[in-house]
């Protein structure tokens, strides 16, 4: 699976968009950009993904470049609770779908 | 709809002794995925069920460690015997068919092996 980098931390003001960024220059074609996040202790939770076009849904929005290097993930309006870690992964679909490469993520303080 | 469920929240055992955890999936999901964070590490993959057959089992770090999903529906890890680099939280996840989309994760269980 391709490696991803992520900044190791972010901060965001409480009711601005966050931007998290993600390179994943060596993506291959049929490999998919999934988002997942930790909250404290819990248990990973999936976000968003996406294969080329930018992605939508009611937790956050996936824009990917159009060479598929790089990706952001937008949380529209930040909470206190969305501070979390976030991992950007790249993986293929089909049977390997859930064998997942977590990284170190990205570590986001939402702040009052 | 009942999430993924873990079992127990948290184990302390001895070097040597051997601990079950169990993991209930998401009803309907054929699809079920063992991780673990040890230490100071990142989470990783350790085996893939497609009901109760092992579809990758690539990530086990060695045969101390055995996944079984009798039936298809419930699993359990079991490690035996215990080690101290064993501790860590083990998380399971489960998802629908293919071709892609989300895991769901439980809230994992903690081993602490002393």
């Amino acid at each position: 699976d391709a490696k991803t980098t992520q900044p190791p931390s972010m901060d965001c003001a409480e009711g601005r968009a966050a931007n998290l960024p993600c390179n994943h220059s060596t993506i291959s074609g049929n490999e998919y950009v999934y988002w997942y996040r930790q909250i404290h202790s819990q248990g990973p939770q999936y976000i968003i993904h996406g294969l080329k076009n930018n992605e939508t849904n009611e937790m956050a929005s996936l824009i990917i470049t159009e060479d598929r290097k790089s990706s952001t993930l937008i949380l529209p309006h930040a909470t206190l609770r969305d501070t979390a870690v976030y991992y950007c992964i790249v993986g293929a679909g089909g049977t390997s779908y859930g064998k997942l490469t977590f990284g170190q993520g990205t570590i986001l303080t939402v702040h009052p | 709809e009942a999430g993924v469920t873990q079992f127990p929240s948290h184990s302390v055992i001895e070097k040597g002794q051997t601990v079950t955890l169990r993991c209930d999936p998401i009803s309907g999901h054929d699809n079920l995925y063992w991780y673990r964070r040890v230490m100071g590490k990142e989470i990783k993959f350790l085996l893939h069920f497609v009901k109760e057959s092992k579809q990758d089992e690539s990530g086990m770090p060695n045969n101390r460690f055995l996944a079984e999903r009798t039936g298809g529906t419930y699993s359990t890890l079991k490690v035996q015997p215990a080690e101290l680099e064993d501790s860590g939280v083990y998380f399971c996840a489960s998802s629908r068919d293919y071709p892609t989309g989300e895991l769901f994760f439980g809230e994992g269980s903690r081993l602490t092996v002393l």
